[in-house]
């Protein structure tokens, strides 16, 4: 069973500009799920995907988005970046029956 | 914004003591996760409680919820060095997609 990876690791980007994250689920999920963790605190639910559409969204602005593709991989989508968007973006997948949801490794942002 | 509080924020104990961390949380729930972060990375599930059950064990972790108080607790036995990280409870709200997390607690297990 491979489990959720997210590239990359770690990404440094200036004010202004786009990013682009990728996550790939654990063998089988059909939910995804990204989170954004600023440094010590608890993740923030930015939104899901489910069999490629939006299935809930958090209290992100608009330049948050998404996509998720017929692997169930997915993107998250990031323009005109703010020095506060600095913070760690974590990947969940998950069945979304059952809710239980399993991390990649993340990918540390930093906006400069 | 975050669903509630971990208590205490920060905790140190030594190897082979229990580690006992309380969240409170605010809305109806579906069940409530238990999660283990290591120096900032990802994630790893420990244990999911569902709203309609009391108390759950798994290995040395021993959770309990109260619906009533809207409250949950996590009980690590017999500590070990390993079990170093930050803990997160996690809410899956009634009519929500995802997961509301808490704050989180701090533990410093010292060998």
């Amino acid at each position: 069973e491979t489990g959720v990876t997210q590239s990359p690791t770690h990404l440094i980007k200036t004010r202004g500009q786009q990013v682009t994250l990728r996550c790939s689920s654990q063998s089988g999920h059909n939910t995804v799920s990204w989170y954004q963790q600023a440094l010590g605190q608890g993740p923030q639910f930015i939104f899901q995907y489910y069999r490629e559409e939006e299935n809930g969204r958090g209290n992100f602005p608009p330049r948050f988005s998404g996509l998720q593709f017929p692997n169930y991989s997915s993107e998250l989508n990031v323009n005109a970046l703010e020095l506060d968007d600095s913070a760690l973006y974590l990947c969940a997948s998950s069945l979304l029956r059952d809710n239980e949801q399993f991390f990649g490794p993340g990918t540390r942002l930093t906006v400069l | 914004s975050q669903q509630g509080e971990e208590d205490p924020q920060a905790l140190s104990i030594q190897e082979g003591e229990n580690a006992t961390m309380n969240c409170s949380y605010k809305t109806s729930i579906n069940n409530l996760q238990w999660y283990r972060q290591n120096s900032g990375r990802g994630l790893v599930h420990l244990i999911l409680i569902r709203s309609n059950e009391r108390e759950k064990h798994s290995g040395r972790l021993r959770v309990t919820l109260d619906t009533s108080k809207k409250s949950s607790s996590l009980l690590i036995t017999a500590s070990r060095a390993a079990d170093t990280a930050s803990y997160f409870c996690a809410t899956a709200d009634t009519g929500r997609r995802a997961l509301t997390f808490g704050s989180g607690t701090r533990l410093q297990v010292q060998p």
